[in-house]
């Protein structure tokens, strides 16, 4: 049982350039979503989706795409890198969508964008 | 809206000392609270949780319980050790529309100084 498994671990890209930060669970959660962490503003949820097909937008989606084609998968999708968006990215999942389960997060990706 | 505020850091404490990091929050219906941790280089894991008022979170020592009337979560420890050394989020998570998304603080570091 891996948990939640995030790969690259550490990207650097250059402005304008796409890339697809991946993201699996192998406990057959319904609930995934991604967040990004920037110093002094925790984490932000840039999308996250509720089941297999079914994805929405959280509070800062510009920039981002996301697919839920299978439970297990759920990449994100930079469609044109900015250096605005340097950060750490965090997958996690929970069994359900209901407020009162606990979320596992992945190791996170730290991403660079010059 | 939904919110969280926990205490600015970082807070420096030798081992054996009390712990206190300060949180509150601002939320329409009925939250659900939790403690995460972030040890260096790590993703997020779950600390404890409280999923309604007056329950008591607890696990490796550490606390925190619901208080409505205060609006308040505050994680505490009685005897900190230098493992503890990480960064606390607290967060909340509210079921309502279609979001239902974990909402953070900033965080707030702790160092533990032998």
């Amino acid at each position: 049982n891996a948990g939640v498994t995030q790969t690259p671990k550490f990207q650097v890209l250059k402005t304008g350039q796409s890339m697809t930060l991946q993201c699996a669970q192998d406990m057959n959660h319904e609930y995934m979503s991604w967040y990004r962490q920037d110093p002094g503003m925790g984490l932000r949820l840039i999308h996250y989706s509720v089941g297999a097909g079914i994805t929405d937008q959280g509070e800062v989606p510009n920039g981002y795409n996301v697919s839920r084609s299978t439970t297990e998968d759920f990449p994100l999708r930079l469609l044109s890198a900015a250096p605005s968006q340097t950060s750490v990215y965090f997958c996690a999942s929970k069994p359900r969508r209901e407020a009162s389960y606990e979320q596992y997060f992945g190791p996170g990706t730290r991403l660079t964008v010059t | 809206g939904n919110s969280v505020t926990q205490m600015e850091g970082p807070v420096t404490l030798s081992e054996e000392a009390f712990l206190t990091i300060n949180c509150t929050y601002t939320a329409t219906g009925y939250p659900s609270l939790f403690w995460y941790v972030q040890y260096p280089g790590e993703g997020l894991q779950l600390l404890l949780k409280a999923t309604k008022a007056d329950d008591k979170g607890s696990n490796k020592g550490f606390e925190a319980t619901y208080r409505k009337e205060t609006t308040s979560f505050h994680l505490e420890k009685g005897s900190v050790q230098v493992s503890d050394s990480a960064v606390y989020f607290c967060a909340l998570s509210v079921l309502g529309g279609a979001t239902n998304k974990l909402i953070f603080g900033t965080g707030t570091l702790l160092a533990v100084q032998p």
